[in-house]
């Protein structure tokens, strides 16, 4: 079952421009990541912040993690043309007996502009 | 360093044909090993997953299954292929399920 949602489903931006996605999730997580999947191809792994974290930064990127409304949010800063892809919040839960699982969203699609 | 191998890149099958997609990584030991199916514009959903030889979890009921014949490779299979079977299927591992995952290139397979 879907874990993390995705908003927006998609987004539309110009180069330059700052593109915030934001995910929610429905149980308790021992951490959240973000992936990036360019059109047909497998997924790359951008940032993983980890639940008792609320805020981190990787080069353009920045990942908040609320964990009382169960939510975070990835900004992309000065977004470039080459950003466009797809982008996913994965969630880490506890499955049973101390076995985790990932467990991914259904994306937002960014669309960055020249 | 690590690497994760997956083909083929993309199949077509007919209805009621086997299926076999294989998966290997090199570069490291005892890796947890996940297969994912994402339908066209959506998630990823988790298939199966594997913590070691012959060891795999089932996440939904279908017509595939999973096997862990060595430590570094995962196979997906059907015996009879169905037209709901076709997507993109994307095999993936990590160090443990706590950290982040590392994915193949996937398999777009259409089953025809």
């Amino acid at each position: 079952s879907q874990q993390g949602e995705e908003d927006p489903q998609a987004l539309s931006i110009q180069e330059g421009e700052n593109a915030t996605m934001n995910c929610s999730y429905k149980t308790s997580i021992n951490n959240l990541q973000w992936y990036r999947q360019n059109s047909g191809r497998g997924l790359v792994h951008l940032i993983l912040i980890r639940s008792n974290e609320r805020e981190k930064h990787s080069g353009r990127l920045r990942v908040t993690l609320d964990t009382s409304k169960k939510s975070s949010s990835l900004l992309i800063t000065a977004s470039r043309a080459a950003d466009t892809a797809s982008y996913f919040c994965a969630t880490a839960t506890d499955s049973g007996a101390g076995s985790y699982q990932l467990t991914f969203g259904k994306g937002t699609k960014l669309s960055v502009i020249p | 360093s690590q690497t994760i191998h997956q083909w083929p890149a993309t199949l077509v099958q007919p209805v009621g044909s086997p299926l076999s997609l294989e998966c290997t990584v090199e570069g490291t030991s005892n890796p947890n090993l996940y297969w994912y199916r994402q339908a066209a514009g959506r998630g990823l959903q988790l298939l199966f997953y594997s913590v070691g030889i012959g060891q795999i979890s089932s996440e939904v009921p279908q017509n595939l299954s999973a096997s862990r014949p060595q430590d570094r490779q995962f196979i997906l299979s059907s015996k009879k292929l169905l037209l709901s079977d076709s997507g993109f299927y994307l095999c993936a591992w990590s160090v443990s399920p706590t950290v982040e995952a590392f994915f193949g290139q996937g398999t777009r397979l259409t089953v025809v």
